[in-house]
């Protein structure tokens, strides 16, 4: 079975610029998670979801973050516009159930010049 | 809340060699799962080894193992017959019963020498 897929890997854009990040959750996955890293903050939670329902959005930083989940194969994490501090590695997670285990996917190194 | 913490920002050690990484937690929940997370160079998050805090019995993995001290909110991970693949971040994580939200620690990087 393939594992949660994101893309693009790698993303270079200009301050000011809309992004837009990919997940597709693990089949049958119910739940999905947004994580951020960076040096200064390590790994925190943005948003997560589940059966396609955003539950916490508390780790959202601001306004200029938004995440969907139109089904339940895919998700979507924009930021519009775009500043040089977004610059992270995104990491999208899924879980089957409540007890299970949460599995990354090999997130997107974003780089916001 | 809970918060996690490793003290070890760095170890190496040598291949074929033992290594224990440290960490504590602390949480108000009775119910909670305690997680190992491996982070090679290509910065994928792998599970290494997962505890159920209502479970007595250490998890083991193969060549990995935990000691779960509940008392006193310790998960530490051992890593026996190390190797060179094992070069990596290692994140300590937890979560409450419900599993809504993985608490990381600030990792420990581990070198393995050859």
């Amino acid at each position: 079975d393939a594992g949660v897929i994101q893309s693009p890997r790698h993303e270079v854009t200009e301050m000011g610029q809309e992004v837009t990040l990919r997940c597709k959750p693990i089949s049958g996955h119910n739940s999905l998670f947004w994580y951020r890293q960076t040096m200064m903050r390590g790994l925190e939670l943005l948003i997560y979801f589940n059966n396609n329902v955003p539950i916490d959005d508390s780790g959202m930083p601001e306004d200029r973050f938004s995440a969907k989940m139109p089904n339940a194969s895919f998700s979507t994490l924009k930021i519009q516009p775009s500043e040089p501090r977004d610059s992270a590695v995104y990491f999208c997670a899924s879980r089957r159930t409540r007890t299970d285990t949460q599995y990354f996917g090999p997130g997107t190194r974003l780089t916001v010049l | 809340a809970q918060t996690v913490t490793q003290s070890q920002p760095e170890m190496s050690v040598q291949e074929a060699e033992t290594v224990t990484l440290s960490c504590t937690y602390d949480t108000s929940e009775n119910n909670y799962y305690l997680f190992w997370y491996k982070q090679p160079p290509s910065r994928q998050m792998i599970l290494v080894i997962r505890q159920e805090a209502y479970k007595q019995q250490n998890a083991t993995e193969n060549r990995f193992s935990v000691n779960f001290q509940k008392a006193a909110k310790s998960f530490s991970l051992k890593i026996s017959d190390s190797q060179l693949g094992d070069t990596a971040m290692y994140f300590c994580a937890s979560s409450n019963f419900g599993n809504e939200k993985l608490t990381f620690g600030t990792g420990t990087r581990l070198t393995i020498i050859p």
